[in-house]
């Protein structure tokens, strides 16, 4: 059975860093690329990072450019969602999500529960 | 990038059917058939529904349904069940090898 556990949120003061994780389970997750997606309380989806299946592609939205960076490790089973210079407007819950692909069209097969990261003084 | 465009909100009673637009551009939705579609109920983590724009993942319901026309994606739901009231978001591959989600479409089931 596929576990995607994410871990590391909490409330953090705005310019602050936090680093948040994932476990992989149940899966062969160094064959499929993974995604960061974001839900700010009462809002709708937003899609933040995502990685190929083997960290050589990574691509994220330009709302997190330069302040988020996506990593994985393999050997661990593990993915990251390093986060600097956070601001109010990143609060939401984060996502960890695996798409059914080696390298990313979207499809996001498997989700965590989710971790929540709130930014306030 | 802006989101995709989804209506806020959609109904209907049971045993109908209702669809569900997501309009994009030519720059992912209409440039790829790389649409997928996820149900997300209260509290819970989204749940993919239909990925490829047509095809449905294992254990899905026949009751759900992906088509495309142009920039414009559907999700129809036929036999409406009350157990299918959700948020409904669809998602597209872009141009710029990134993902767009749409806004999300509250379902009510009368």
């Amino acid at each position: 059975q596929v576990h995607l556990v994410e871990s590391g949120g909490g409330v953090v003061q705005p310019g602050r860093s936090l680093r948040l994780s994932c476990a992989a389970s149940g899966f062969t997750f160094s064959n499929h690329a993974m995604h960061w997606v974001r839900q700010a309380p009462g809002k709708g989806l937003e899609w933040v990072a995502l990685t190929s299946y083997d960290g050589t592609y990574k691509y994220s939205a330009d709302s997190v450019k330069g302040r988020f960076t996506i990593s994985r490790d393999n050997s661990k089973n593990s993915l990251y969602l390093q986060m600097d210079s956070l601001r109010p407007e990143d609060t939401a819950v984060y996502y960890c999500a695996g798409d059914r692909n080696y390298f990313s069209y979207g499809i996001m097969d498997y989700w965590g529960q989710g971790t929540l990261v709130t930014v306030s003084s | 990038q802006s989101a995709l465009t989804q209506p806020a909100s959609v109904s209907g009673s049971p045993g109908q059917s209702i669809t569900i637009s997501c309009t994009g551009t030519s720059s992912d939705v209409g440039g790829y058939n790389y649409v997928s579609w996820y149900q997300q109920l209260p509290g819970k983590a989204p749940k993919l529904m239909i990925y490829d724009v047509t095809s449905r993942p294992s254990g899905i319901s026949n009751r759900f349904s992906g088509s495309k026309s142009g920039n414009t994606a559907s999700l129809t739901i036929s036999g409406l069940q009350a157990e299918d009231e959700a948020d409904y978001f669809c998602n597209s591959y872009t141009s710029s090898s990134t993902v767009i989600f749409g806004g999300g479409t509250k379902l009510t089931v009368l």
